[in-house]
């Protein structure tokens, strides 16, 4: 298995309040990803990491910011929580981009915002 | 933005039964991918296909990959109950976006 880890995996927190979820990886892959699931809409993706400090926007990045200071480790931070961000959190990471090679998924973080 | 789109969303058959789920997009995308994800786990990789036309077989799974780059569909033979799970495809595009999209994925239920 590889290694990726993502914390907490379950947290609930009130609306208002700033929330930062965790990816570490051990595999020393250049990108990371953070996407959300929820029913019907498959993964979609928040925000990227191709690089320390290197980061871009995905498809749904509004109220959301990362940060990536060493390649191990990538933050989401949910800036103030809102009801509509209760999902569920997946870090992916892959050596070399999206281009024909594996992407490795955590396990997920189950986040409700009350 | 690429979309993908998959069919059908969900999916109840038989044991021994055959299926196919389709995954398609008017966009041209340079690879495609398929994950299986079980309940409380992230998805895992099936199958990559990079060329148009190809087919790749994985046991009873026969992936395909459209000529034109733009869809994909995935057969499922005689399914077993072990095959019960959300099936998602992915693309990786010719854009400078680095990163897969992802389809809204199937999912599949095999009752014994």
């Amino acid at each position: 298995d590889a290694g990726i880890t993502q914390s907490p995996r379950h947290k609930v927190t009130e609306t208002g309040t700033p929330v930062t979820l965790r990816c570490h990886q051990t595999e020393n892959h250049r990108y990371m990803y953070w996407y959300r699931q929820d029913p019907g809409h498959g993964l979609r993706l928040i925000h990227y990491s191709y690089g320390v400090k290197d980061t871009d926007k995905g498809e749904v990045s509004d109220g959301y910011s990362v940060s990536r200071s060493k390649t191990e480790d990538f933050l989401l931070t949910l800036e103030s929580a809102t009801s509509s961000q209760t999902s569920v959190y997946f870090c992916a990471i892959s050596e070399t981009g999206p281009w024909g090679t594996e992407a490795f998924f955590g396990q997920g973080t189950r986040l409700t915002v009350v | 933005t690429q979309l993908l789109e998959q069919s059908p969303q969900f999916l109840s058959i038989q044991e021994g039964e055959n299926l196919t789920v389709y995954c398609n997009s008017s966009s041209v995308f340079s690879s495609l991918q398929w994950y299986r994800q079980e309940p409380g786990e992230g998805p895992v990789l099936l199958v990559t296909v990079v060329t148009g036309g190809e087919v790749k077989k994985l046991k009873r799974l026969t992936f395909q990959f459209g000529d034109a780059r733009k869809d994909s569909s995935l057969h499922i033979t005689a399914a077993q109950p072990g095959d019960t799970g959300l099936y998602l495809c992915a693309g990786a595009g010719d854009t400078g976006r680095r990163a897969l999209t992802f389809g809204s994925g199937t999912r599949l239920q095999v009752q014994p």
